[in-house]
């Protein structure tokens, strides 16, 4: 079985650009998590969506991100303009969204701005 | 939000013990969660737990979920080369909501 698909592995940009993180989930899936990993503040959730509609974006950082689910097999997260502090990685998840939920994650973007 | 604290941080320990790992909450939640996360990797779920008192073995990891729903452990047994990594608990609440701990790191010495 396929598992969550991200897009791409490694992602090095200059500060003040724009960048996209793609991510596939799980067919089937109808829930889907845009976590973010660094060290000092391990994982966080920045926005989850349910049947493709963001429920939760109390975690996204600032204005400058944003995510967007256009179908059940689909998610992008953009940061414009992106920041050095953004540099982390950024994981995607998806559930079957039922009382107890399991979530499975991709392989995660490793972001670098400089 | 929901905090979940996991000790030790980290520990070294050699090839053929066991190893438990534990993880505590001043919240309640629905279900607990173990991962796993290799470098360069995303997190793997290893063991899911449902109820309160639930106990769960899948090959040579054994977790609980703890009777206040605050807390669960996690033990893995003969501990070889490959366990090392970073185990993560979660809890879900709410509306499918996930709180992850910090990590804990495992090393193993062969």
């Amino acid at each position: 079985d396929a598992g969550v698909i991200q897009s791409p592995r490694h992602e090095v940009t200059e500060m003040g650009q724009e960048v996209t993180l793609r991510c596939k989930p799980i067919s089937g899936h109808n829930s889907l998590f845009w976590y973010r990993q660094t060290m000092m503040r391990g994982l966080e959730l920045l926005i989850y969506f349910n049947n493709n509609v963001p429920i939760d974006d109390s975690g996204m950082p600032e204005d400058r991100f944003s995510a967007k689910m256009p179908n059940a097999s689909f998610s992008t997260l953009k940061i414009q303009p992106s920041e050095p502090r953004d540099s982390a990685v950024y994981f995607c998840a998806s559930s079957f969204r039922t009382v107890n939920t399991e979530a499975f994650f991709g392989q995660g973007t490793r972001l670098t701005v400089v | 939000g929901q905090q979940l604290n996991q000790s030790p941080q980290s520990m070294f320990i050699q090839e053929g013990e066991d190893v438990s790992m534990n993880c505590t909450s001043s919240s309640i939640f629905n279900t607990w969660l173990w991962y796993k996360q290799d470098p360069g990797e995303g997190p793997v779920l290893l063991i899911a737990l449902y109820k309160a008192g639930e106990l769960t073995s899948n090959g040579r990891l054994t977790a609980q979920f703890g009777i206040t729903r605050k807390d669960s452990f996690l033990n893995i047994s003969a501990s070889i080369p490959s366990d090392v990594g970073i185990y993560f608990c979660a809890g879900s609440y709410g509306n499918n909501r996930l709180a992850f701990g910090k990590g804990n790191q495992v090393v193993v010495i062969p």
